[in-house]
C-alpha cells in the first residue's frame, strides 16, 4: 500500500533528552514537510525539504532537525533546546514540490516530555 | 506565520443537518485545500479547489473556491457520525509556493 508512515504512535522522552521521529513515504513523492500541531490549534511548519539533500525552516525551526539523506526518508530531530516539546507532529509529502502542493499526512507522533 | 481565519470555530449539530464552514484571508489564494483530520490522526484531503468560483463535489461534501480568490468554502449535506472531526482549509499562494497556509480548523460535533 502507498501512503507515509510515521513511528512510533506515541513517545515519551525526559527533559533535556534529544529523540527523532521517523517519516517514512513509498509514494515518490519529492517534498516531504514536518508540522507541529498543539491542542485546539492548526498546524505550523517546523522544516520542509524539497529534494534530496537539501531542506529549509519554517515558522517554528527553533529547537528541532532534520535531514533528508533519501527520497523516502525525512527524519525530525526535536533536540533539548526545545522549550515546550510536547505536541503532535505531523509528517506529510507532495508530489511536485510547489507546482499544486496537494500534501497528504501521516498519522502522527504524539510526543511527551516529562 | 500567516493563518487562515477560519468560522465558525466549532459547531454543535444534530445528524441529518446541513453544514456550512468557510475560511477567509486578506489575501488572494491560487489553490484551495480542505481537510478533515479525526481525532489523534493526521488530517485526510477531502477535495482541491484551483480556480476561482470553481465548485467540486466529493458524495455529501462540497467545496468552492471564492471569486475574490480570498475565501473558499465547505458544505455537508444530511450529516452522519462519521463527519465528526476538525475541518481544515489550506491555501497556496501561489503557483510554485512550496508552503501550504492552514486555517485555524472548524471542530465538528453531532448531538445524539
Amino acid at each position: 500500500d502507498g501512503g507515509i508512515t510515521q513511528s512510533p504512535k506515541y513517545l515519551f522522552r525526559k527533559e533535556g533528552q534529544n529523540v527523532t521521529l521517523s517519516c517514512e513515504q513509498n509514494l515518490n513523492h519529492d517534498a516531504m514537510y514536518w508540522y507541529r500541531q498543539d491542542p485546539g490549534q492548526g498546524l505550523r511548519l517546523i522544516y520542509y525539504s524539497q529534494i534530496v539533500n537539501d531542506f529549509q525552516k519554517g515558522d517554528i525551526a527553533e529547537g528541532y532537525s532534520v535531514s533528508r539523506e533519501k527520497k523516502e526518508s525525512f527524519p525530525l530531530t526535536v533536540t533539548s533546546a526545545q522549550k515546550n516539546p510536547t505536541a503532535f507532529y505531523l509528517c506529510a509529502s507532495s508530489m511536485l514540490a510547489g507546482l499544486l502542493n496537494e500534501q497528504f499526512f501521516g498519522p502522527g507522533t504524539r510526543l511527551t516530555v516529562l | 506565520g500567516q493563518q487562515l481565519n477560519q468560522s465558525p470555530q466549532s459547531m454543535f449539530i444534530q445528524e441529518g443537518e446541513d453544514v456550512s464552514m468557510n475560511c477567509t484571508s486578506s489575501s488572494i489564494f491560487n489553490t484551495w485545500l480542505w481537510y478533515k483530520q479525526d481525532p489523534g490522526e493526521g488530517p485526510v484531503l477531502l477535495i482541491a479547489l484551483y480556480k476561482a468560483g470553481e465548485l467540486t463535489s466529493n458524495g455529501r461534501l462540497t467545496a468552492q473556491f471564492g471569486i475574490t480568490r480570498k475565501d473558499s468554502f465547505l458544505n455537508i449535506s444530511a450529516s452522519i457520525p462519521s463527519d465528526v472531526g476538525i475541518y481544515f482549509c489550506a491555501g497556496q499562494l501561489f503557483f510554485g509556493n512550496e508552503k501550504l497556509t492552514f486555517g485555524t480548523g472548524t471542530r465538528l460535533t453531532i448531538i445524539p
